[in-house]
């Protein structure tokens, strides 16, 4: 069975542009939460979506935006670069949610991303 | 105040050693994740709990939820265990229900030296 794909793996960008990173479920997985990983901050929540629908959106500039299609897949897009942006970013998945806990929720290897 | 906080921040141990990393948390949860994360590497979950005690070949992870603890045992200890474990909250939605949105602990760099 497949895992949680991201592409790409690593990436190097100017800063200024823009950049879209790609996350690929399990399959029968509906939920995509995104994480961004940074030596000063540690792991920070960036958006949760389910069944297209974002969920729930962290403290993050609108620079940071993402969605998600009908499969399932998800995206997630940076406008307009900055230094500080340069970071792991994860994708996490799971069939659904309930009050008590997860299904199957699983860490994709994540996307890291140099900003110069 | 961190709403996760774990201790020790940096753990050395010899090998063979019985390891225990603390975890404690502020919020109402649905659940608590124990992650591990390799130098340079992406992020494993080990341990999904709402309750009680899970085993998984060397590693235990237990939690109490009304003292709002957590633990991850790790016996006989391998060089190989050196990584950051680091653990996260799946806090409670305040109309009781769930999300997906994790709270992080700082995590815990494990060295184990042979």
């Amino acid at each position: 069975k497949a895992g949680v794909t991201q592409t790409p793996r690593y990436l190097i960008k100017t800063r200024g542009q823009q950049v879209t990173l790609s996350c690929s479920p399990i399959s029968g997985h509906r939920s995509v939460s995104w994480y961004q990983q940074t030596p000063g901050q540690g792991l920070q929540f960036l958006f949760e979506y389910f069944s297209e629908t974002q969920r729930n959106k962290g403290n993050f500039p609108g620079r940071f935006s993402g969605r998600q299609f009908s499969n399932s897949r998800s995206e997630m897009n940076v406008s307009t670069l900055e230094l500080g942006d340069s970071a792991l970013y994860l994708c996490a998945s799971s069939w659904g949610f309930g009050t008590r806990g997860y299904y199957g929720y699983t860490f994709g290897s994540g996307t890291r991303l140099t900003v110069v | 105040k961190n709403e996760v906080e774990q201790s020790p921040q940096n753990l050395t141990a010899q090998e063979g050693e019985f390891i225990t990393i603390n975890c404690s948390y502020s919020v109402g949860i649905s659940a608590l994740h124990w992650l591990q994360q390799h130098p340079g590497g992406g992020i494993v979950s080990l341990f999904m709990l709402s309750s009680g005690k899970k085993k998984h070949g060397r590693l235990i992870a237990t939690i109490n939820i009304q003292e709002k603890h957590s633990s991850l045992h790790i016996t006989a200890s391998h060089p190989r265990d050196s990584a950051v474990y680091i653990c996260a909250v799946l806090p409670l939605m305040n109309y009781g229900g769930a999300t997906n949105k994790l709270i992080f602990g700082t995590g815990t760099l494990l060295a184990v030296q042979p």
